[in-house]
């Protein structure tokens, strides 16, 4: 019952330092989705994949990267880390379109600090 | 793209109370409207949704409204509990598409008084 996970929960870096953010789901959901998550801007799409091999930019895309070599999991990277980056991400997954609910199914976030 | 407003962005309820949050989206193309519910520390869990050929949908204390004239829908809650507090989004997305990206609002914190 794992359902989506997300590896570190909390990191601080400091500004130009890089990192990797890791999802993982266990539901052979085609679809996963990387959001970031800041105080009273709701949650914004930094990028996502629609199957094993592919990705595509949201709506905040720049200064980060990703890619999914495996179905299940899903990787974000923040290769010259800036305190505008400074935001709690969340990972999400979903079933294939045309099948299920359209429900998206959201890890617990990870928070990361860039000073 | 998309936009999608909410209102209020906080919200203090005494217990068994009704609350009401409202949201307005720029598309007209959209036809999908989900709620999700995000707990202290957790990520955001689909509560209700609603799809742009139905008015509104029901699930026990919850309901939700949809005006596509207007491009509005809300979330009522009734009979409020503590266990209702949290921060609720709204988003709204064309359901059928391949992408089925997500646009949320900016969220209401929900607080429920004993």
């Amino acid at each position: 019952n794992a359902g989506v996970t997300q590896t570190p929960k909390f990191r601080v870096l400091k500004t130009g330092q890089s990192m990797t953010l890791l999802c993982a789901q266990d539901m052979n959901h085609e679809y996963m989705y990387w959001y970031r998550q800041d105080p009273g801007m709701g949650l914004r799409l930094i990028h996502y994949s629609v199957g094993e091999g592919t990705t595509a930019k949201g709506e905040v895309p720049d200064g980060y990267n990703v890619s999914r070599l495996k179905k299940q999991n899903f990787l974000l990277g923040l290769e010259s880390a800036a305190p505008s980056q400074t935001s709690v991400y969340f990972c999400a997954s979903s079933p294939h379109g045309g099948i299920g609910t359209g429900e998206l199914f959201f890890g617990e976030g990870s928070r990361l600090t860039v000073l | 793209g998309e936009n999608v407003e909410q209102h209020p962005s906080t919200l203090s309820v005494q217990e068994g109370d009704s609350a009401v949050i409202k949201c307005t989206y720029s598309d007209s193309a959209s036809n999908y409207f989900p709620w999700y519910k995000q707990e202290l520390g957790k990520g955001p869990q689909l509560i209700i949704d609603i799809r742009s050929n139905v008015g509104e949908k029901k699930d026990q204390r919850i309901a939700v409204t949809l005006n596509k004239t207007a491009k509005h829908f809300s979330l009522h809650i009734t009979e409020t509990q503590p266990e209702d507090s949290a921060v609720y989004f709204c988003a709204a997305s064309m359901r059928d598409t391949g992408r089925r990206a997500l646009t949320f609002g900016s969220g209401t914190r929900l607080q429920v008084q004993p």
